[in-house]
């Protein structure tokens, strides 16, 4: 079954506003995986985060690793049109699993 | 360019009536996999391969098949098709060891499949 959650499922937010998606994991991961997925395309990856409480910066986008390696959080500050899409994450626990993924609309 | 191609990326088809989504990569990855995505649901891996002739099951197999003859090609087969595996599949290959030791995964473009 699904081991890798991801909260929340939508959000919608203004442009400008900030946005953040959250990922847990009911084990252990040796390493997390970032991809978004505009509308209508396939997913990309953005990052991998594999260290304990390893932070990482895109720009506008910073990605955290759980100091228990359990959980990952993406935020966008200050959110653009371009930032529209669904975000997974993924993460490897006894098996490689996809969270359910975010969908976030900006609002112009 | 390096891609991942998977054909049809549309199909409206009838129960039973069997098809086949092809898949080819250029990247030469050993390891590829199918994904079918539904709302709420996520990604669900389907069935993978860690190399030529070596194939495992996913999270959701039934009704699936798949082979890897070929490094660069992974079709997925579906023998009898039914309403619910209509969704959206998606083919994905990734280096040596594939995800769990690191690797990104590269997505094909997607496949629309409906089953009336």
């Amino acid at each position: 079954g699904q081991q890798v959650m991801q909260i929340p499922q939508y959000q919608h937010v203004q442009e400008g506003e900030d946005f953040t998606t959250y990922c847990n994991s009911s084990t252990t991961l040796s390493n997390i995986q970032w991809y978004k997925q505009r509308p209508g395309g396939h997913p990309v990856f953005l990052i991998q985060l594999v260290k304990s409480g390893e932070v990482k910066k895109q720009k506008r986008l910073t990605f955290q690793f759980g100091e228990a390696k359990k959980n990952s959080s993406l935020h966008i500050t200050a959110t653009q049109t371009t930032d529209v899409g669904t975000y997974f994450c993924a993460g490897t626990g006894n098996q490689f699993y996809f969270g359910t993924g975010t969908s976030l609309t900006v609002i112009p | 360019e390096a891609q991942v191609t998977q054909n049809p990326r549309y199909l409206i088809t009838v129960t039973g009536k069997k098809l086949t989504v092809t898949c080819s990569q250029n990247m030469n990855h050993e390891y590829m996999s199918w994904y079918r995505q539904d709302p709420g649901l996520g990604l669900r891996q389907i069935y993978y391969s860690m190399n030529v002739e070596v194939t495992d099951k996913g999270d959701v197999p039934e009704g699936y098949k798949v082979s890897r003859k070929e490094k660069r090609n992974f079709p997925l087969i579906l023998e009898s098709p039914s309403p619910n595996q209509t969704s959206l599949y998606f083919c994905a290959s990734s280096r040596r060891g594939g995800p769990s030791s690191g690797n990104t995964i590269y997505f094909g473009e997607g496949s629309w499949l409906t089953v009336v």
